[in-house]
Order: C-alpha cells, then sequence, then structure tokens
C-alpha cells in the first residue's frame, strides 16, 4: 500500500520553467522526504522536512509542508533539462523506520 | 566514496528458477533495506535489517521470498520458483542508525520469462 500519492502523475516542461509537484498522505507523519530516480537509477534523496517544520530550500529545491491538509510541494526553480526524472515522495510515520513512497510524479524538461 | 552497490544489473530467470540478488552497503551504516519497485510504481517495502537481525519482514510477498544479511554488511535476498508476477526493479538501500537518509544502490532489474 501507497500512503503518499504525487499529483501530477506526468509533468512536461520547457527548460528555464519552476515545476511544481505536490504529495498528499492520509496519516500523520513525522517527516516527508523527496527523492529523485533517473531512468534505470536508484533513488537519490533530495530533501527531508519534519511535521514542525513548514519550508526548506535546497539549492533550486522549495519543499513546503501542509500538516492541516496532509499535504507537500516540491517545487523546483529555473529548470533544466537534467532535472528530468521522476519525483517521489516518501512519508515517515511514528516510531517506523520504514518510509513509504508514493507513486511519483515524471518530470521531462525539455532543451 | 563508494555508494550503495548491487549485483546482478540484471537478471532474466525461467519461471520457477531461483535468484539471488545481492547488496554491498555504504560501509558502517547499520540499517539496511530491501524494496521491489514495478514498472512505473514508487518503491514498495520488503525487508529490513539492523546489523545481522532482520527486525522487519513485513513487505515479503510470500514465503518464496527470503533475505539474510549474516555478518551486518552484504545482504542477499533470494526468491525461490520465480513468478512472472516477481518481475520487478529490486532495490537496495542503506542507511547510518538514524532513519531518515537512506543512501540507493541502482537496482537489479528482475526479468522472469
Amino acid at each position: 500500500s501507497q500512503q503518499g500519492e504525487e499529483d501530477p502523475q506526468a509533468l512536461s516542461i520547457q527548460e528555464g520553467e519552476n515545476a511544481t509537484m505536490n504529495c498528499s498522505y492520509k496519516t500523520s507523519i513525522n517527516n516527508l522526504q523527496w527523492y529523485r530516480q533517473n531512468s534505470g537509477r536508484g533513488l537519490v534523496h533530495l530533501i527531508l522536512i519534519r511535521s514542525n517544520e513548514r519550508e526548506k530550500h535546497s539549492g533550486r529545491l522549495r519543499v513546503t509542508l501542509d500538516t492541516s491538509k496532509k499535504s507537500s510541494s516540491l517545487l523546483i526553480t529555473a529548470s533544466r533539462a537534467a532535472d528530468t526524472a521522476s519525483y517521489f515522495c516518501a512519508t515517515g510515520s511514528g516510531g517506523s523506520y520504514i518510509p513509504t513512497f508514493g507513486r511519483g510524479t515524471s518530470l521531462i524538461v525539455h532543451p | 566514496g563508494a555508494g550503495v552497490s548491487q549485483s546482478p544489473r540484471y537478471k532474466v530467470a525461467k519461471r520457477g528458477q531461483d535468484v539471488a540478488l545481492r547488496c554491498d552497503p555504504i560501509s558502517g551504516h547499520v540499517s539496511l533495506f530491501w524494496y521491489q519497485q514495478a514498472l512505473g510504481q514508487g518503491p514498495e517495502f520488503l525487508t529490513y535489517f539492523q546489523n545481522e537481525a532482520q527486525l522487519d519482514k513485513s513487505g515479503l510477498p510470500s514465503d518464496r521470498f527470503f533475505a539474510e544479511r549474516p555478518e551486518g554488511s552484504v545482504s542477499t535476498l533470494k526468491i525461490q520458483r520465480t513468478q512472472q508476477e516477481d518481475s520487478a526493479v529490486y532495490l537496495c538501500a542503506s542507511s547510518i542508525p538514524s532513519p531518515d537518509t537512506q543512501y540507493f544502490g541502482p537496482g537489479t532489474r528482475l526479468t522472469v520469462l
């Protein structure tokens, strides 16, 4: 079963545009993480936001968390062709060490 | 430094064959996770080790799946009598005792014919 659901499932934009992906989840969480997966590769950790945080930045990435709406967003500013990948949110709950992944958003950035 | 490595990268098996997938975690990482990722889906948890102890195997889909980490380092995921529905990418991840950030290997793509 998958806790997080990313939206949209697919996103196609031009280089230089911003890309926004959303993640909604069902139950209370301790933290939420975003990962990137390039085709045929493993996942790369991008950013973690804890339940008591509302916004975090890392380079061109901005993550927000709204626990009242049980949702998070990942914004990639000034996108590049190299940002083409699938992006997954993963939630951590209770005392579990095991993150629960969503189905991902497939992002294509056209040069 | 070296990341998580997995072997083989690709495996084709005939239905009914047994397969063994290997994961070499980052040196010193206590926690090790196995995931199954079907095409177009996110990773689904299979099992979790802390050192050599298998603390959670609730995600293993059947008793044909078995994982071990006998010396608390390298781990092997074994699938017996493979079925077509076992076709997927099997991902391994490791982390330090803090559970927050997992470092993933490139995965093994298993195709069962």
